[in-house]
C-alpha cells in the first residue's frame, strides 16, 4: 500500500529534550515536506526537499532542522524543544512536477512541557 | 505572497442539508486547487481537485469549480451525511514550488 509513515503518533517530552520525527514514504517520491498544524491558523510548512541531500527552509522552520540522506526518509528534528512547538505535525511527499496532491502522514501529536 | 481563505466556522448541519464552504485564493499565474478532508484522528486526504480555470474537481458527491475570474474555489454538496463531519482545507499548489498553501480549515458537524 502507497503511503506515509509517521512516528510516533503521540510524543509527550520535556523542555530542552532532543526528540526525532521520524518520516518514510514508499511511493519514490522525489519532493517531501513537514507541516505543523494548529488551531485557526491551518497547515504552516516548517521545511521541504526536492529530492536526496536537497532541503530548505519554509515558513516557520524556527527550532527545527531536517535531513534527506535517503530517498524514502525526511526525519524532522527539534535540538531543543520549546512548549510553543507543540502541535499536530504531518509529513507530506508528492512526485516532482504534475499536478497531483500530496499524499500525508496520520500526523504526530507532539506536547512539550 | 500566495494565500488562502476560507469561510470562518465551524459549520454545523443537518443531515441531508446542502452544503457549500467558501474559499478564495490570492496567487500570481495559474495555480492547482485542491480540497482536502480530514477525519477525527487521521491525516489529510486528497478530496478533489482542479488544475486550470473552470475545470471542476468532484469526488464522494462533492464538487468544486475553478473560477478564475473570482478567485475562488467553493466546495458544495447536494445532500450531507453524518459521515462527512470532518475538517475541510482548501488549497493551492503552484507546480514550478511544488508547496501547498494551505487555508485555515473549517469544522463541519453534521447532525442526524
Amino acid at each position: 500500500e502507497a503511503q506515509v509513515t509517521q512516528n510516533p503518533r503521540y510524543l509527550i517530552t520535556v523542555t530542552g529534550k532532543k526528540l526525532t520525527v521520524t518520516c518514510s514514504q514508499n511511493m519514490n517520491h522525489e519532493y517531501m515536506s513537514w507541516y505543523r498544524q494548529d488551531p485557526g491558523l491551518g497547515l504552516r510548512q516548517i521545511y521541504y526537499s526536492m529530492n536526496v541531500e536537497v532541503t530548505d527552509k519554509g515558513d516557520v522552520p524556527e527550532g527545527y532542522k531536517v535531513s534527506r540522506k535517503e530517498k524514502r526518509n525526511f526525519p524532522l528534528i527539534l535540538e531543543s524543544p520549546s512548549p510553543n512547538q507543540t502541535s499536530l505535525y504531518f509529513c507530506a511527499s508528492r512526485m516532482t512536477g504534475g499536478t497531483n496532491g500530496y499524499t500525508f502522514g496520520s500526523g504526530t501529536r507532539l506536547t512539550v512541557v | 505572497g500566495d494565500s488562502v481563505t476560507q469561510m470562518e466556522g465551524p459549520v454545523t448541519l443537518s443531515e441531508e442539508a446542502f452544503l457549500t464552504i467558501n474559499c478564495t485564493y490570492t496567487a500570481t499565474g495559474y495555480p492547482s486547487l485542491f480540497w482536502y478532508v480530514q477525519y477525527p484522528g487521521e491525516g489529510l486526504q486528497l478530496l478533489l481537485k482542479a488544475t486550470k480555470a473552470d475545470d471542476k474537481g468532484s469526488n464522494k458527491g462533492f464538487e468544486a469549480t475553478y473560477r478564475k475570474e473570482t478567485t475562488s474555489f467553493h466546495l458544495e454538496k447536494g445532500s450531507v451525511q453524518v459521515s462527512d463531519s470532518a475538517v475541510y482545507f482548501c488549497a493551492l499548489s503552484h507546480q514550478a514550488t511544488q508547496k501547498l498553501v494551505f487555508g485555515q480549515g473549517t469544522r463541519l458537524t453534521i447532525n442526524p
